[in-house]
């Protein structure tokens, strides 16, 4: 079973900094993996999609990294802004129906 | 549409009635997935349509739990006689058909959410 772990859970960093968020997923048959933010109350923003023949894509201050092989993914964060206070979800699609399968996310602050 | 809406935003009803929650997808959008987010847990997939068949439905949690859609646009996810460990936000996303399509697997672009509450 597909299981997706993100770390740190929270996060608080200073307004400037660069920052990474990690994921993790045991089962490498996946078709792609896609980075979402969650403001509260609200739904999912989706902000970057790497396919599985991928390794990264890059969106503005955004770049999101994927290691098939070895089962990770990482979201990199330059120059963080007030504005990207939220929390980001990691998921895996996969299956016949491409489902997705996602971490608890993390949260992150961004104090200015 | 634009995007992929739900209705209602919030539903808060009473330990044993039954609930409808509706999804209208992204026009033109073939596959349409229901997900349900409870309080500090991650989001758990319900269930898959491709057209108005639901090839998947292996997350779905019990049978108090249904969900039809008409064609390729609407689609409800029922729950009968709603229980406390119900509450939670069901997402719904909708996206062109699994599989590859010009060396790509498609991405999902989900509504915003009904917050369910059973009292």
């Amino acid at each position: 079973k597909q299981e997706v772990t993100q770390i740190p859970a929270a996060l608080s960093v200073p307004e400037g900094e660069n920052l990474v968020l990690n994921c993790s997923f045991t089962d490498s048959a996946i078709y792609n993996l896609q980075w979402f933010r969650q403001d509260p109350g609200k739904g999912l923003t989706s902000l970057l999609l790497i396919q599985s023949s991928q390794r990264e894509q890059t969106s503005g201050r955004l770049n999101a990294s994927l290691d098939k092989s070895s089962g990770r993914s990482t979201l990199y964060i330059a120059a963080s802004q007030p504005g990207d206070s939220a929390t980001y979800l990691c998921a895996v699609a996969q299956g016949g129906s491409e489902k997705l399968v996602f971490g608890k996310g993390t949260k992150l602050t961004v104090n200015p | 549409g634009a995007g992929v809406s739900q209705s209602p935003s919030n539903k808060v009803t009473e330990k044993g009635k039954d609930v409808e929650l509706r999804c209208d997808p992204i026009s033109g959008h073939t596959a349409l997935y229901w997900y349900r987010q409870r309080l500090g847990q991650g989001l758990e997939f319900l269930i898959y349509f491709q057209g108005n068949s639901a090839p998947d439905k292996s997350g779905l949690p019990s049978d108090r739990f249904s969900a039809e859609r008409t064609g390729e646009s609407v689609s409800t996810l029922t729950i009968q006689r709603t229980q406390q460990e119900d509450s939670a936000v069901y997402l719904c996303a909708s996206s062109d058909p699994p599989g590859l399509a010009g060396g790509l697997f498609h991405e999902q672009f989900f509504g915003p959410g009904t917050r369910l509450t059973v009292l």
